[in-house]
């Protein structure tokens, strides 16, 4: 059964950072693409970022302006996003996702002061 | 970006009715496209990818069709656990991008 367990969400304040997680597991992780997806509260599904199956391609959405960093580590089936200067419109559930395949169940980031 | 559109925005439906929800490209993303439930206070779920593959567990009921720039998820008999909101997703191309959904209520 494939599973995609997130972590790392929390309440920070304005121009702090975060790093969330994801634990994938039932499927062969290092074979597949990644992507990172939010959705802010009573709001639709917004992409975040992607990784190539061996971490050498990355893309971000244009409102990430540097601020994210898509990473993985194949060796331990998990990704991560790192997130410096964060705003409250970052605020939002955050999803790990395997197109084709499933979402994780999302870490909440709330940004205010 | 490729724009998706879905409609309608809200369809009322009731029990044991068929439902059909509909979703349009602003090109061609072939046959990379997925549906997605998301009940409230749940993560999203997903249902149909290669525009008319359902995903694992998913009750024969839900059946998507189309290809190109012309997509529809068909419910051919609602449940009550199927009211929920439906996007579409296109993964032909990056940014990945979705529908603004459409919410299937009593």
């Amino acid at each position: 059964e494939v599973q995609l367990v997130e972590s790392g969400g929390g309440l920070v304040q304005p121009g702090g950072s975060l790093r969330l997680s994801c634990a994938a597991s039932g499927f062969t992780f290092s074979s597949y693409w990644m992507h990172w997806v939010r959705q802010a509260p009573g709001k639709g599904l917004e992409w975040v970022s992607r990784i190539a199956s061996d971490g050498s391609t990355t893309n971000n959405a244009d409102f990430v302006k540097g601020r994210f960093t898509i990473s993985r580590d194949n060796a331990k089936n998990t990704l991560y996003l790192q997130m410096n200067s964060l705003t409250v419109e970052d605020t939002a559930m955050y999803y790990c996702v395997r197109v084709e395949m499933g979402w994780g169940q999302g870490t909440m980031v709330t940004v205010s002061s | 970006e490729i724009v998706m559109t879905q409609s309608p925005a809200t369809l009322s439906v009731s029990p044991g009715e068929r439902a059909t929800l509909s979703c349009r490209a602003s090109q061609s993303v072939s046959s990379n496209l997925a549906w997605i439930q998301q009940k409230p206070g749940q993560a999203p779920r997903l249902l149909i990818f290669g525009a008319a593959t359902r995903a694992t567990g998913i009750p024969a009921r839900f059946s998507g069709s189309g290809s190109g720039r012309e997509f529809t998820l068909t419910i051919s008999s609602l449940q009550s656990e199927d009211f929920a909101v439906y996007y579409c997703q296109q993964y032909s191309d990056w940014p990945l991008t979705f529908g603004g959904g459409t919410k299937v209520e009593i």
